[in-house]
């Protein structure tokens, strides 16, 4: 079966400092990948997705990045964290058929101090 | 352009009572439209999904959904609520390509 692994759990970075969450799949071959934003209260913001290795789309400008550099490992990034980058990261992958729902991982919690 | 909306930020109901999480849609091709339940600091967990096969469409933990296509509507039922469907839910339309637009969801109350 399909496992989706995201790490760490939780995260205290100083603003300023980079960043670098890490999520991977297992039992899966050429995943599409997601990365969603969940700020405190709020719904779920896509940030970035992937149909392929080195195939980023962004969905909004900001001070993120990512990138898969394997076809079952997607990271997101950051060279200088702001106080706004604070929130809940998830991951999550989708298998081909446009009818196949997104599947997630636990989550990362961010805090920026 | 597709959307979700979720009527109702906060349900609260009484344990045994009806679950009724209201979910309309708006797009412009026939929808496969999904619930998912999220519990605090976990991920999204599928509760169910339509995808154009049977109508009415039956879940995990006894959630079920009803497409009406009428109605542009997918609101999720339980019938008797437990303590531990306390929790986020979200409803989501797929996009061409397999993204997702998620609703702003719901939080489900469960009082003793």
């Amino acid at each position: 079966s399909q496992t989706i692994h995201q790490w760490p759990a939780t995260l205290v970075q100083p603003v300023g400092s980079p960043l670098s969450l890490e999520c991977t799949v297992e039992g899966t071959s050429n995943p599409n990948l997601y990365w969603y934003r969940q700020a405190a209260g709020r719904g779920l913001q896509l940030l970035f997705y992937s149909v392929g290795i080195g195939q980023i789309s962004s969905e909004v400008p900001q001070n993120l990045s990512a990138s898969r550099p394997q076809d079952r490992q997607f990271i997101l990034s950051s060279k200088k964290l702001l106080l706004s980058d604070s929130g809940f990261y998830l991951c999550a992958w989708r298998g081909p058929g446009s009818n196949q729902p997104q599947h997630f991982g636990d989550g990362t919690r961010l805090s920026i101090l | 352009a597709q959307s979700v909306t979720q009527l109702g930020s906060h349900v609260s109901v009484s344990e045994g009572a009806l679950v009724l999480l209201r979910c309309n849609y708006s797009s412009s091709v026939p929808p496969y439209l999904f619930w998912y339940v999220q519990y605090p600091n976990q991920g999204l967990q599928l509760l169910l999904k339509y995808t154009s096969a049977a109508t009415l469409v039956k879940g995990i933990n006894g959630f079920e959904a009803e497409f009406k296509k009428s109605e542009t509507s997918f609101h999720l039922t339980k019938p008797s609520a437990h303590m531990s469907d306390a929790a986020e839910y979200f409803c989501a339309v797929s996009l061409q390509g397999g993204k997702l637009i998620f609703g702003q969801g719901t939080e489900l109350s469960v009082k003793p």
